[in-house]
């Protein structure tokens, strides 16, 4: 059974830096196909992506959150870490993980979101 | 890059059929389109892939046979017959613009609001 569980802070203040780290299970991050996506959603508004990082290590980001994203995975501790840097009030949002098989394939399976909240 | 247009709403009577539309923006006809299902409270559960040909690759894991898809042209269609209460969801379409092996790009649509009457 696959599962995706997010897990970091509820709340930060604007400026900190975001850490969430997605724990996988049903799946193994070190298998030559399996990578992870983050993506997230305002309350009430639509999906965002924000990056991806291959089975080979390689990383996509969001061309619009770039500068201040980081995403990394520790095979070992089946995890895959998103930093965000800068926090502001609009990052405000449900974020989620979510798998996918490398090559053309659709984000199969994804965790429950963990809400973070960004104010002071 | 594309976007992904669908209306806000859409609602159905129990037993009916309703079909969700997602409509890509000019010069992306050949895009394949995933449809995903989100519950309330719940994260986005992946319902099927469409092209221009129809369903491609396999339904998500327990999409009842009550769920499926077309597309044409610009629009890629999602219809659900024999409508339960349980089908009362957001549905976002998304596609990747991705453009090689190591590079990928999504983008969603606003997505649609169903409420199952």
């Amino acid at each position: 059974q696959v599962t995706l569980k997010e897990s970091g802070p509820v709340l930060v203040k604007p400026t900190e830096t975001l850490t969430l780290t997605c724990t996988v299970s049903g799946f193994s991050l070190s298998n030559a196909r399996m990578g992870v996506s983050w993506i997230r959603q305002p309350p009430g508004k639509a999906l965002e992506w924000l990056a991806h990082i291959f089975s080979n290590d390689e990383k996509s980001y969001s061309t619009s959150l770039k500068s201040r994203l980081t995403i990394s995975k520790d095979t070992s501790k089946s995890q895959v870490v998103l930093t965000m840097t800068n926090m502001d009030p609009v990052d405000t949002a449900t974020y989620y993980c979510a798998r996918i098989v490398d090559g053309d394939y659709p984000l199969d399976y994804w965790g429950q979101g963990t809400l973070v909240t960004v104010s002071s | 890059q594309p976007v992904l247009t669908q209306p806000p709403s859409a609602s159905a009577s129990l037993g009916a059929s309703v079909t969700l539309t997602c409509t890509l923006s000019s010069g992306y006809s050949n895009y394949k389109v995933d449809w995903y299902q989100q519950r309330p409270g719940k994260g986005p559960r992946f319902v099927m892939r469409v092209g221009t040909g129809g369903i491609v690759g396999s339904k998500g894991d327990g999409i009842p046979d009550r769920f499926s898809v077309l597309g044409s042209g610009l629009n890629r269609y999602l219809t659900i017959k024999n409508i339960q209460e349980e089908d009362e969801s957001d549905y976002h379409c998304g596609a990747d613009h991705g453009s090689g092996s190591n590079f990928v790009n999504w983008v969603f649509g606003g997505g649609t609001k169903l409420t199952v009457l």
